[in-house]
């Protein structure tokens, strides 16, 4: 699986949008990009996930560069529930969850 | 959410003593995992079946073992529970292993298990 790396926090005011970076440069043609994210003492949560297209749900964006080596997770509107720790990891047939970054939604 | 019901919630237990925690799910999903959450390592897979009967092992399947006899039942037990074992325990399941366009590991609420 290709590695990915994302930035270990971040900070966002709520009711703005919430941009999630996540680079993988070794990324191979048929790993899809996939985010989920864990709030405190849950379960982690699907998100999104993509290919090559940009893809929209009714929780977010995700959009992928045209090389694919970088993507980036899109929040509309942060609300102070979207506090979590969001994992973007990149495969085409098993889940490996690194460390994340811990999204920290402010009043 | 997925109809995904992980119990007990909350363990304590003494070590050496047997533990099976269970994981149940209403979507009729072929695959089913059982992972642990530990500060500093991340979800790590312990075991995963794709069918009853079906099971195959994780990369830390050490001192743990699983059954399914069920499509919607999954059992992790722990033969004789060891204090390294005190983690959080996470069941999913998804239609298929590998991953893809339709192919999503949806997961449970978790078991916080405590081995004393």
């Amino acid at each position: 699986d290709a590695k990915t790396t994302q930035p270990t926090s971040m900070d966002c005011a709520e009711g703005r949008a919430a941009n999630l970076p996540c680079n993988h440069s070794t990324i191979s043609g048929n790993e899809y990009v996939y985010w989920y994210r864990q709030i405190h003492s849950q379960g982690p949560q699907y998100i999104i996930h993509g290919l090559k297209n940009n893809e929209t749900n009714e929780m977010a964006s995700l959009i992928i560069t045209e090389d694919r080596k970088s993507s980036t997770l899109i929040l509309p509107h942060a609300t102070l529930r979207d506090t979590a720790v969001y994992y973007c990891i990149v495969s085409n047939y098993k889940l490996t969850f690194g460390k994340g970054t811990l999204l920290t939604v402010n009043p | 959410d997925a109809g995904i019901t992980q119990s007990p919630r909350h363990k304590v237990t003494e070590t050496g003593t047997p533990v099976t925690l269970r994981c149940h799910q209403t979507e009729n999903h072929r695959y089913m995992y059982w992972y642990r959450q530990d500060p500093g390592h991340g979800l790590r897979l312990i075991h995963y079946s794709y069918g009853v009967k079906d099971t195959d092992k994780g990369e830390v399947s050490d001192g743990y073992s699983v059954s399914r006899s069920k499509t919607e039942d999954f059992l992790l037990t722990l033969e004789s529970a060891t204090s390294s074992q005190t983690s959080v325990y996470f069941c999913a399941i998804s239609e298929s292993y590998r991953l893809g366009d339709k192919n999503i590991q949806y997961f449970g609420a978790g078991t916080r298990l405590s081995v004393l």
